[in-house]
């Protein structure tokens, strides 16, 4: 069974770089899509973007200036630097997993809450 | 950036009491998916292309829909079943709707 596990701070200083790290065990990352999602105080969600088994990303143009998602297939774990931060970047951030390009993220990490305050 | 457009954002429902949430897309997309989320959990898969039942799914859910307007369906509301929905579509930039949030009366 695919299990997914965040881990990083969970407070940030605004205008630095909000780096996360999420673990896969049970599954190896060079197969299917790899993402990343944010859910803000209020409920909103927003896709922040992903990485494909062969190493390929793909950002959602809101961030595209500021969003690296990186991986280390030894270690089968996945990155997310986010860089320049603000406290409109509070939010909870989850990894998960997908099949493809078009189906349903189907495994989720438990969530890593990250606060950007000074 | 297609735009998801979830109704009811709340609701509350009686145990037995059929339920439709609506999701409407600023444009055509080709089928719809749906998460579940209740609180201090992730989100998980509950509908996906448009009515296919993820697994462990109750059989009273069900999805439909087409073009720019799709629905998840609750037969006989249980408690069990209180939590926040959401719509998501997979066109470049993924999108999710807004939420619904299901209560119990």
């Amino acid at each position: 069974e695919v299990q997914l596990q965040e881990s990083g701070p969970g407070l940030v200083k605004p205008s630095q770089s909000l780096s996360l790290t999420c673990s896969v065990t049970g599954y190896s990352i060079t197969s299917n899509y790899w993402g990343w999602i944010r859910k803000f105080p209020g409920n909103k969600m927003e896709w922040m973007g992903y990485i494909s088994y062969s190493g390929s990303t793909s950002y959602n143009p809101s961030l595209k200036s500021r969003i690296s998602i990186t991986r280390d297939t030894s270690k089968n774990q996945f990155f997310l630097q986010l860089n320049s931060v603000t406290t409109e970047d509070t939010a909870t951030y989850y990894c998960a997993r997908c099949r493809s390009s078009y189906s349903p993220m189907d495994a989720w990490g438990q969530g890593a809450s990250v606060t950007v305050s000074s | 950036e297609i735009v998801l457009t979830q109704s009811p954002t709340t609701m509350t429902a009686s145990p037995g009491e059929k339920v439709t949430i609506t999701c409407r897309a600023s444009s055509s997309v080709s089928y719809m998916h749906w998460y579940q989320q209740k609180p201090g959990a992730s989100p998980k898969p509950w509908i996906y292309e448009t009515s296919k039942l993820a697994s462990g799914v109750p059989d009273r859910f069900s999805g439909s829909g087409s073009g720019t307007s799709y629905s998840l369906t609750i037969n006989n509301m249980e408690a069990e079943d209180a939590a926040t929905y959401y719509c998501q579509q997979w066109n470049y930039p993924w999108t999710f709707g807004g939420g619904t949030k299901l209560e119990l009366k």
